[in-house]
């Protein structure tokens, strides 16, 4: 079974409309959290992290926030998108003090 | 702002050849290093992580950091194709949590 699920796998929005993606970890207790960002081509950036609920650390500055309302679940959202939000949203946990980490799936947004 | 930077751009290397990447990064107080592979069918994966000069040897893939020449680089023994994919390098100044990658090698290993 996926330890880790994103949703959507895809979407396509208008600029200015709200936007929220999201991810959930199964089975593991108190992981830490990220969100990463790559633009296609281009390099990919971490934009949050997260070692508790209710805790989120924001790395990068992309008008996007982030929420972590429940151990398992992380959530990235913005109000208005832009058109430069367009790309591959990826989420990853890794144990408590781990030297690891694990991916999940993506979400391609494209903001037109 | 931490600056990484990765060569070659891509690779090209017969099956059973050493493949050699590098990374250079910019920041000497950085203490966390990390070899990720980017492959088309299954995701991203970190391969290997070190944080102190010397070597760490993951399987057949091993990191070499230097941090007095703010390098670091990954060699896979015995290439097989299915380890065609984009190899990244990420950086962090700030122990496991916030990592600074680079734009990636492309790798193809030719049977």
């Amino acid at each position: 079974a996926q330890t880790i699920h994103q949703w959507p796998v895809a979407e396509i929005k208008a600029v200015g409309s709200p936007l929220s993606l999201g991810c959930t970890i199964k089975g593991k207790s108190s992981p830490n959290l990220y969100w990463y960002w790559q633009a296609t081509g281009g390099t990919l950036q971490q934009l949050f992290y997260s070692i508790t609920v209710g805790q989120v650390e924001s790395v990068v500055q992309l008008n996007l926030s982030a929420s972590r309302p429940k151990d398992d679940q992380f959530i990235l959202s913005t109000e208005k998108l832009l058109l430069s939000h367009s790309g591959f949203y990826l989420c990853a946990w890794s144990p408590w003090g781990g030297v690891t980490q694990y991916f999940g799936p993506g979400t391609r947004l494209l903001v037109l | 702002q931490q600056k990484v930077q990765q060569s070659p751009e891509s690779l090209t290397v017969s099956e059973g050849a050493m493949a050699s990447l590098n990374c250079t990064f910019s920041d000497g107080t950085s203490n966390n290093f990390r070899w990720y592979r980017q492959h088309s069918a299954k995701g991203l994966e970190v391969l290997v992580s070190i944080f102190s000069d010397g070597e760490k040897e993951e399987g057949r893939f091993t990191a070499h950091l230097n941090r007095a020449n703010l390098h670091v680089s990954l060699h896979i023994r015995e290439p097989q194709p299915s380890d065609s994919a984009v190899y990244l390098c990420a950086v962090s100044m700030t122990g496991y949590q916030n990592f600074y990658f680079g734009k990636g090698t492309s790798l193809t290993v030719i049977p």
